[in-house]
């Protein structure tokens, strides 16, 4: 069945550094793929998202491409903030047109500090 | 409008107890799902509504009970819970066609169930 891997955290950065956060995913077939944010005490938030290979996803700073040949979707920031603290998960889902669940990684916990 | 609401935001019941949970959308979206977050975790499938009928159910114990009353309404009624059910249950909702499938999420119902 479809998997999402993501990076173990937590990843705790000094502010205004570069951030990565990794995602491989194995699934059929050619699905969407999604970062999503949860900040503590709210639910999730879609932060961005690509439906095919080469996309770029990008929101908030942050950017993740669709690469197809190394089945990755890796979230970058240039300049991490504070307000940045939160869970991000990794997700794909069936690109078709009807309802399907969404497939998450386990979530990386990123931690800025001053 | 582009969100989706959910009540109550914190919800304590025993055991015995019957109540319910609700979730709304008003971005004409036709599916709508419920999903259960443990601590730490990410969220797990538990049911699909597609154009209101039900189409996935994740195997979910028929203490959980969903009902879809119309296109922007989504319940989640809860009868003899047990302790383990405590979690963060999120509503979601999506458009249904080709590219359109990525889903958004309300803010949450923090349950305990004692």
């Amino acid at each position: 069945g479809d998997s999402v891997t993501q990076m173990e955290g937590p990843v705790t950065l000094s502010e205004e550094a570069f951030l990565t956060i990794n995602c491989t995913y194995t699934a059929t077939g050619y699905p969407s793929l999604f970062w999503y944010v949860q900040y503590p005490g709210e639910g999730l938030q879609l932060l961005l998202k690509a439906t095919k290979a080469d996309d770029k996803g990008s929101n908030k700073g942050f950017e993740a491409t669709y690469r197809k040949e190394t089945t990755s979707f890796h979230l970058e920031k240039g300049s991490v903030q504070v307000s940045d603290s939160a869970v991000y998960f990794c997700a794909l889902s069936d690109p078709g047109g009807t309802a399907s669940k969404l497939t998450f990684g386990t979530g990386t916990r990123l931690q800025v500090t001053l | 409008d582009t969100e989706v609401t959910q009540t109550p935001k914190h919800l304590v019941m025993g055991m015995t107890n019957k109540k319910s949970l609700k979730c709304e959308q008003h971005m004409g979206h036709r599916a709508m799902y419920w999903y259960k977050q443990k601590a730490k975790k990410p969220p797990e499938l538990m049911f699909v509504y597609s154009y209101e009928k039900l189409s996935i159910n994740e195997s979910v114990p028929s203490r959980f009970s969903p009902e879809c009353p119309n296109s922007s309404l989504l319940n989640l009624h809860l009868h003899a819970l047990q302790p383990e059910d405590s979690a963060l249950y999120l509503c979601a909702s999506s458009a249904l066609g080709q590219g359109y499938n990525e889903q958004f999420f309300g803010p949450g119902t923090r349950l305990t169930v004692l």
